[in-house]
């Protein structure tokens, strides 16, 4: 079975901090995401990668980053936490191509910032 | 750009019945592919089902089901002999046929299954 791993299930952090939510998935996908959930808004992108060292903004880039140096771990930064960044984050990854295959999901950090 | 309805924010039934989940989507696209998934509460976002979008044939998971209506655009999961562990927020997904793999999601809808 397909493990994303994300490394922490609850995180509390300050405004203005830099943030970094970690995610490793162990089945050679080419193509991870991060995206924030909230009550009534469901899931939104916020960054994805379908190659090492390649990404492509979302739909709600704005005050976040990423990185990909490995094909397994996708990092999202929040550059300087503020308040409105408190939500769930939940990575996926898949594999690439044709077909648009399941995403296969961690079991997500909620985030506070204070 | 494509966009995902689930207008029922919130849904419950007792335990062995029926459910129906709705879901609409916009799209100009001719081929793509629809999802939904699970949610259990405080565990890790699953598939329940997936239709692809130039097949006719409803995809059927053992007791879940979809009526897919592409003309309608219309794209609703049935649960059949509803169970607690059914219990779960259920999010509809659209994806599309080429390029990079990414979803649009709808708001969700909160199934309660109730004993």
């Amino acid at each position: 079975d397909v493990k994303v791993t994300q490394s922490s299930r609850y995180l509390v952090k300050r405004t203005g901090e830099k943030v970094f939510l970690e995610c490793v998935q162990d089945m050679d996908h080419e193509n991870m995401f991060w995206y924030r959930q909230d009550p009534g808004l469901g899931l939104r992108l916020i960054y994805f990668s379908y190659d090492v060292k390649m990404k492509e903004k979302g739909d709600i880039p704005e005050g976040y980053s990423v990185s990909r140096e490995k094909k397994e771990r996708f990092s999202l930064i929040l550059e300087s936490a503020s308040t409105n960044q408190t939500s769930m984050y939940l990575c996926a990854s898949t594999t690439g191509g044709y077909r648009n295959q399941p995403q296969h999901f961690g079991d997500g950090t909620r985030l506070s910032i204070l | 750009a494509q966009t995902v309805t689930q207008s029922q924010p919130e849904m419950s039934v007792q335990e062995a019945e029926t459910v129906t989940l709705s879901c609409t989507y916009d799209t100009s696209e001719s081929n793509y592919y629809l999802f939904w998934y699970k949610q259990p509460p405080s565990r890790q976002m699953i598939l329940v089902i997936r239709q692809e979008a130039y097949k006719q044939q409803n995809a059927t998971e053992n007791r879940f089901s979809v009526n897919f209506q592409k003309a309608a655009k219309s794209f609703s999961l049935k649960i059949s002999d509803s169970q607690l562990g059914d219990t779960a927020m259920y999010f509809c997904a659209f994806g599309p046929n080429f390029g990079n793999e990414k979803l649009t999601f709808g708001t969700g809808t909160r199934l309660t299954i109730i004993p």
